[in-house]
């Protein structure tokens, strides 16, 4: 167990639909950091935010957005989904912004109908 | 351009038989090299970083190693338990996001 937790486990949705995705972060770490994993592309970065602001941004869509409140906990909002936004979505934190090990949450499952 | 590539995707091993895993990076300064392993369905988990050429961990079977160009986790006297997707990913320029290779896929059979 990581400590980082994120509900829902799993989500399924229909084309045009909006969802939030909800990430906790383990104890005493300042940074969220999102991932999607599909079958064909890998691990690919989102977004990463500290101490509640935006820090780093990766390839994510237009469409979703995200933000990290005063309890560190983090949300990912994806809208308008398509077929092809079904995914595994990990949320990781790390103690601060930069170049320490990052700790995976058990993911989401987002499944597009 | 960043990037990670691993080899094989795919391992099949028998129990007990040995072997190594490579991932090789191309970035502009390391800034760490990380190794994670994936159940099926689960978020990944951490088992090692590296952070200059020569330096080595171990963990119960596994060992890391790294130089300037790739990394090694070599895999001794494996066990079914350790059947999983082991991924390699490295920092990139501005030390912020991982960028993962598309992992190994390990099988141990008994």
């Amino acid at each position: 167990d990581s400590g980082v937790t994120q509900t829902p486990k799993h989500l399924i949705t229909a084309t045009g639909q909006r969802v939030t995705l909800r990430c906790s972060p383990r104890s005493g770490d300042l940074s969220v950091y999102w991932y999607q994993q599909s079958l064909d592309q890998g691990l690919q970065f989102l977004i990463q935010y500290y101490n509640g602001e935006e820090r780093a941004k990766g390839n994510i869509l237009e469409r979703f957005s995200a933000q990290q409140f005063p309890d560190l906990h983090s949300e990912l909002n994806l809208s308008s989904l398509e077929l092809g936004d079904s995914a595994l979505y990990f949320c990781a934190s790390s103690v601060d912004s930069g170049q320490e090990t990052q700790y995976f949450g058990p993911g989401t499952r987002l499944l597009v109908l | 351009e960043d990037q990670v590539t691993q080899s094989p995707e795919a391992l099949r091993l028998q129990e007990g038989e040995s072997s190594s895993l490579n991932c090789s990076y191309t970035v502009s300064g390391l800034r760490g090299l990380f190794w994670y392993r994936q159940d099926p369905g689960k978020g990944p988990e951490f088992l090692f970083t590296l952070y200059s050429a020569g330096e080595e961990k171990e963990k119960e079977r596994l060992k890391a190693t790294l130089t300037k160009k790739e990394s090694f986790l070599h895999i001794t006297a494996p066990k079914p338990e350790d059947s999983a997707t082991y991924l390699c990913a490295v920092h990139d320029q501005a030390g912020t996001a991982l960028i993962f290779g598309k992992g190994t896929t390990l099988s141990v059979s008994s």
